[in-house]
């Protein structure tokens, strides 16, 4: 079965400084990994995927995450936050078993200070 | 425009009522989850359809039901078996059950049992 978790429930960064959301996975396959955003009382907007190919891929709004089989990691990150940043952030794998459903991780929540 | 919608919004519930909450879907995707998210939780997947007049239990199936009659359409009733109901339920689909297809969610109905 394929699974992830996050690290850091929260993360609170000042406006303009380095994000960084963690996320770890295990995978008895090779993974396809998924980060998502969600702003409150909406639903779920993609990131950015990992499929095959190249280990770093580009997301919208600025963010990028780095696929290492050799951490079993697929970290979130941005050079500069901005306060529409805030939300909640959920790490994701692709279930092999389940019809190709996401498992998620429990999400972290993204606080941006002036 | 394309895109998920599901209704209503939100939902309140008496005691041993059963009540159905609608997904539909516009982007002729064969694929259609429901995900249940509380807080701090993540999203745990409920049921799974891959085509249509087939679908399939996830993680945590009790005391829900569904169809999937048509392929933009797939519903899910919470009926009075389950528990716990109040939760905020994402319904989401990809084009197929390929595990590099993204998946597209839903704004989400908010259920809140009185």
């Amino acid at each position: 079965a394929q699974s992830v978790t996050q690290l850091g429930s929260h993360v609170s960064v000042s406006e303009g400084a380095l994000v960084l959301l963690r996320c770890n996975y295990s995978s008895s396959v090779p993974p396809y990994l998924f980060w998502y955003v969600q702003y409150p009382n909406q639903g779920l907007q993609l990131l950015l995927k990992y499929t095959t190919g190249a280990t770093l891929v580009k997301g919208i709004n600025g963010f990028e995450a780095e696929f290492k089989k050799s951490e079993t990691s697929f970290h979130l990150t941005k050079p500069s936050a901005h306060m529409s940043d805030a939300a909640e952030y959920f790490c994701a794998v692709r279930n092999s078993n389940s019809g190709y459903a996401l498992n998620f991780g429990k999400g972290t929540s993204l606080l941006v200070t002036p | 425009d394309g895109g998920i919608t599901q209704s209503p919004k939100y939902l309140f519930r008496k005691e041993g009522q059963n009540v159905t909450l609608s997904c539909e879907q516009n982007l002729n995707h064969d694929a259609m989850y429901w995900y249940r998210q509380d807080p701090g939780q993540g999203l745990r997947l409920i049921y799974y359809s891959q085509i249509v007049n087939d679908f399939q239990k996830g993680d945590i199936a009790e005391g829900y039901s569904v169809s999937r009659e048509k392929k933009e359409s797939f519903p899910l009733t919470v009926t009075s078996a389950q528990k716990n109901p109040t939760a905020f339920y994402l319904c989401a689909s990809s084009i197929g059950g390929a595990g590099q297809d993204t998946q597209y969610f839903g704004p989400g109905t908010r259920l809140t049992v009185l």
